[in-house]
């Protein structure tokens, strides 16, 4: 059983659009995140939640917007998409703030 | 599937000490990336030391170097001199030639104890 999954795996749309990733975790785990690879393969965290409230937002665009349903989902959205946006994107969990991360697959985004 | 496997959850040094983490990977790939990431609490996952498959000699980045055994498919980090900055959440990754995504083991969360 995948413990932290993301759809889709790989994502390709014109500049311009509105998109989501969802990601989903089936450990029972409290925080969820959102982290952005970029081009030289640095992790850059976007977003954590905890119980379904937002604890840490690093300076992102505000066309990206988090949303998480429960505590077992926490989707990514993507206004108006740009070229800039083309990256990797990782969902992860963990069971508490500061306990270990359990990584999803990843999201490839291109956006063209 | 390639997966990425980290045997130790936690390990506890002194000060100084030299320590090493294990990662093995499975693949039939012949061209890869390996990477060892630090997390400390802040979250953000640091790169510390990358290797191309391709290479045989072994990556160094100041007081971390690598053992890269490409038969063995093993990848372990050797921390030099350790410091009380080190200490943090350690995840060996694994990357395709051809793929841009990274695979991660589950971490090795690392105590330099002063």
């Amino acid at each position: 059983d995948t413990a932290v999954s993301q759809t889709p795996k790989y994502l390709v749309t014109q500049m311009g659009n509105d998109k989501s990733i969802k990601c989903e975790q089936n450990l029972g785990h409290d925080t969820m995140y959102w982290y952005k690879q970029d081009s030289k393969k640095f992790l850059k965290i976007m977003f954590s939640y905890n119980n379904k409230e937002l604890i840490i937002n690093e300076t992102v665009p505000n066309r990206f917007s988090p949303k998480s349903p429960d505590k077992a989902h926490l989707n990514l959205h993507i206004n108006s998409l740009e070229l800039g946006d083309s990256a990797v994107y990782f969902c992860a969990s963990s069971r508490r703030e500061n306990e270990k991360l359990f990584f999803g697959s990843g999201t490839q985004l291109s956006v063209l | 599937a390639q997966t990425v496997t980290q045997s130790q959850p936690e390990m506890s040094v002194q000060e100084a000490e030299t320590v090493t983490l294990s990662c093995t990977y499975d693949t039939s790939e012949s061209n890869y990336y390996l990477f060892w990431y630090k997390q400390p609490p802040s979250r953000q996952m640091i790169l510390v030391i990358r290797q191309e498959a391709y290479k045989q000699q072994n990556a160094t980045e100041n007081r971390f170097s690598v053992n890269f055994q490409k038969a063995a498919k093993s990848f372990s980090l050797k921390i030099s001199d350790s410091q009380l900055g080190d200490t943090a959440m350690y995840f060996c990754a694994f990357m395709m030639n051809r793929d841009d995504k990274i695979i991660f083991g589950k971490g090795t969360r690392l105590h330099i104890l002063p």
